[in-house]
């Protein structure tokens, strides 16, 4: 089976809370990428970080980080002192390298970040 | 860069009614485009692929002949929901995948604003 799974569905947290949103994917693919979108109440998607199944270096870009772990097959996603402006729905999804660029997403996961 | 828009943001139409939609990359040229459809507190679900000067896959369950889909150029590709009714109000949402090497910016989708659907 090939699926997303982010188990968290809503998480509330107080300003300047740190919050770790879960990623779980199955595949038989050895090489794939994993993506994490950010979908604020506008409605666009927006592009955060893209990884490579060959590349488990984790990732930090300002208050974002990223951890990768192909051995429980995970790609969790962590926001340090959370701000009111990171209130969006999250997204991780899945690509395969050979499928034409098709992306399988996971349920997503609504952050309230409440002042 | 790698900016995707939608035309238009939001449309209200009568029942029966044809509705198209566009998807424009601005700043770069799109080999393949993507189609979503996106109901409230929902993930997205993949419609379609439409790759330029090609017909577009579908995916399974979605009609066609109903969501016809054009990507006649390398930066614009269309959605024309036929024959509306109110059970096609959704959020479509499109995205494009850039023309290029592998390992670099093409391997992403961007996605564009959103389209917000309302078939009275």
């Amino acid at each position: 089976a090939q699926k997303v799974t982010q188990a968290q569905t809503e998480i509330s947290v107080v300003e300047k809370e740190d919050v770790t949103l879960d990623c779980v994917y199955e595949t038989r693919d050895t090489t794939y990428y994993l993506f994490w979108y950010k979908q604020p109440p506008s409605g666009e998607l927006v592009f955060l970080i893209r990884r490579n199944s060959f590349d488990e270096q984790n990732e930090i870009s300002g208050r974002y980080s990223w951890n990768f772990q192909k051995s429980t097959s995970s790609f969790n996603f962590t926001i340090t002192a959370s701000q009111v402006v990171d209130s969006a729905v999250y997204f991780c999804a899945l690509r395969f390298y050979n499928q034409g660029g098709k992306l399988i997403f996971g349920q997503g996961t609504e952050l309230s970040v409440k002042p | 860069g790698a900016v995707v828009s939608q035309h238009p943001s939001r449309v209200i139409c009568k029942s029966g009614t044809s509705v198209k939609i566009e998807c424009r990359s601005l700043d770069f040229q799109a080999t393949t485009m993507f189609w979503y459809r996106q109901f409230p507190k929902q993930s997205l679900m993949l419609m379609a692929t439409s790759n330029e000067g090609s017909k577009a896959t579908y995916e399974q369950g979605v009609e066609k002949d109903k969501f016809l889909i054009n990507h006649a150029s390398l930066t614009l590709s269309t959605l024309t929901v036929t024959s509306a009714h109110p059970e096609d109000s959704s959020f479509y949402i499109c995205s494009a995948r850039e023309r290029g090497q592998r390992g670099g910016r093409q391997e992403t989708q961007y996605f564009g604003p959103g389209t917000r659907l309302l078939v009275l």
